[in-house]
């Protein structure tokens, strides 16, 4: 089962760009990484997906190393409304007997600045 | 709009009492799933299906059943309530076929105490 470790908060000023970086050193062959925002009293919202180089969308990018033991999540200018909790997750290798495993960070904490 | 659901929003049931969780999508998603977030731990897979009678353990099954009997419904069943089982439960689908991978879209989340 792959472990995943995040720091437990951030701050950042508004209009900084934040890098959110997740460990998760026994990371599988098949192995997915993705990423999450969820605000209070709300859902996880996906954000972004990776599986090796550089993923981006029109809201973040996602960057992995060659050797995938680990990701970053960045965001360019954050705002006020960027505050929430982000989570990577790291899922999807075969692990046998039918069953799949997935198996989310304990989240980080970013909180904007005026 | 398609979405996905969750019954009740909130709930307080007694130790030893048996208790449903609901939730319905309306996106014909193949693969769903349960998860539950408690302070600390963040989020942790209970159970996921990826499709109509199929079902999966996730890495804090015990205690929990689900059953998947159409698309839309992946009820949760929590035998006999545990204190231990006082948190919010999320459910989520996904429509990608490589089977864990692609986004996956949450409900809104059920809090159940177990008093």
């Amino acid at each position: 089962l792959a472990k995943t470790t995040q720091p437990i908060s951030m701050d950042s000023y508004e209009g900084q760009e934040v890098n959110i970086t997740c460990s998760h050193n026994n990371i599988a062959t098949n192995d997915y990484i993705t990423w999450y925002q969820q605000f209070p009293s709300q859902g996880p919202r996906f954000i972004i997906q990776g599986y090796k180089t550089k993923v981006t969308n029109e809201v973040a990018s996602l960057f992995i190393p060659a050797d995938r033991k680990s990701s970053t999540l960045s965001l360019p200018r954050v705002s006020l409304s960027d505050t929430a909790v982000y989570y990577c997750l790291v899922g999807g290798a075969y692990s046998g007997a039918g069953s799949y495993q997935l198996t989310f960070g304990k989240g980080t904490k970013l909180s904007v600045i005026p | 709009d398609a979405e996905i659901t969750q019954s009740p929003r909130h709930k307080i049931t007694e130790t030893g009492r048996q208790v449903t969780l609901a939730c319905h999508q309306t996106w014909n998603h193949n693969n769903m799933f349960w998860y539950r977030q408690d302070l600390g731990h963040g989020l942790r897979l209970i159970h996921y299906s990826y499709g109509v009678q199929d079902t999966n353990k996730g890495e804090v099954s015990d205690g929990y059943s689900v059953s998947r009997s159409n698309t839309e419904d992946l009820p949760l069943t929590l035998e006999s309530a545990a204190s231990s089982q006082t948190s919010v439960y999320f459910c989520a689908s996904s429509e990608s076929t490589n089977a864990v991978g692609g986004e996956q879209f949450f409900g809104p989340g059920t809090r159940l105490t177990v008093l």
